[in-house]
């Protein structure tokens, strides 16, 4: 699997965007780009996914680096229901998904 | 459409008493999972079960066994519970084996444990 790097914590003003990071510099080229996210006392819940380019969706985009050893979930307007930890899990294809410890994000109003 | 359901919702335990937690989906998915979640930490893989009638360890089996009962239900036990088990279980399911590709993973509320 490869080995990925996110901030412990982040931090983020409501209604203002916010950049997730995440480091996978051992990332295969079949990998695809996961990210979960657990709201408090609830089980984690899909985000969004992508491979090479960059992807879209109503929850967030996702921003991949040209050599896809790393990339950034975007929030485009952060809200107090954002609060959450959000995990960045590249898959390996052949294997179940791996959680790390994720970066937990506050939003504060 | 309920998704994934998982029962009880809370549990106490003594030490070496034993338990079934139980898991359920209603979306006709072929692979199902056990992960714990420990206080601070990421969730770590249990056992998991690619399709109807395979079950697989994944990263900390040891304590613990599963049944996969039919398409819908996959079942954790604990033979004999010990502190150490203390933690959330989340079960899983996804359309197909691996979850990869647009293959995601949804998950149940999750049961908390607490083995004393």
């Amino acid at each position: 699997d490869a080995k990925t790097t996110q901030p412990n914590s982040m931090e983020s003003n409501e209604e203002e965007p916010v950049h997730l990071p995440c480091n996978h510099s051992t990332i295969s080229g079949t990998d695809y780009i996961h990210w979960y996210r657990q709201l408090p006392s609830q089980g984690p819940e899909y985000v969004i996914h992508g491979l090479t380019s960059n992807v879209n969706n109503r929850m967030a985009s996702l921003a991949i680096a040209e050599d896809r050893k790393s990339s950034t979930l975007i929030l485009h307007r952060a809200t107090l229901r954002d609060a959450a930890v959000y995990y960045c899990i590249p898959s390996a294809g052949n294997t179940p998904l791996v959680f790390g410890k994720g970066t937990r994000l506050s939003v504060i109003a | 459409n309920a998704g994934v359901t998982q029962t009880p919702k809370f549990q106490v335990l003594k030490t070496g008493q034993s338990m079934t937690l139980q898991c359920a989906q209603d979306m006709n998915h072929n692979s199902m999972y056990w992960y714990r979640q420990d206080p601070g930490m990421g969730l770590r893989l249990i056992y998991y079960s690619a399709s109807e009638g395979t079950t697989d360890k994944g990263e900390v089996p040891n304590g613990y066994n599963v049944s996969r009962l039919n398409k819908r239900e996959f079942s954790l036990r604990l033979e004999s519970a010990a502190p150490s088990q203390t933690s959330v279980y989340f079960c899983a399911s996804s359309e197909a084996f691996p979850a990869f590709s647009y293959n995601e993973q949804f998950f149940g509320p999750g049961t908390r444990l607490t083995v004393l």
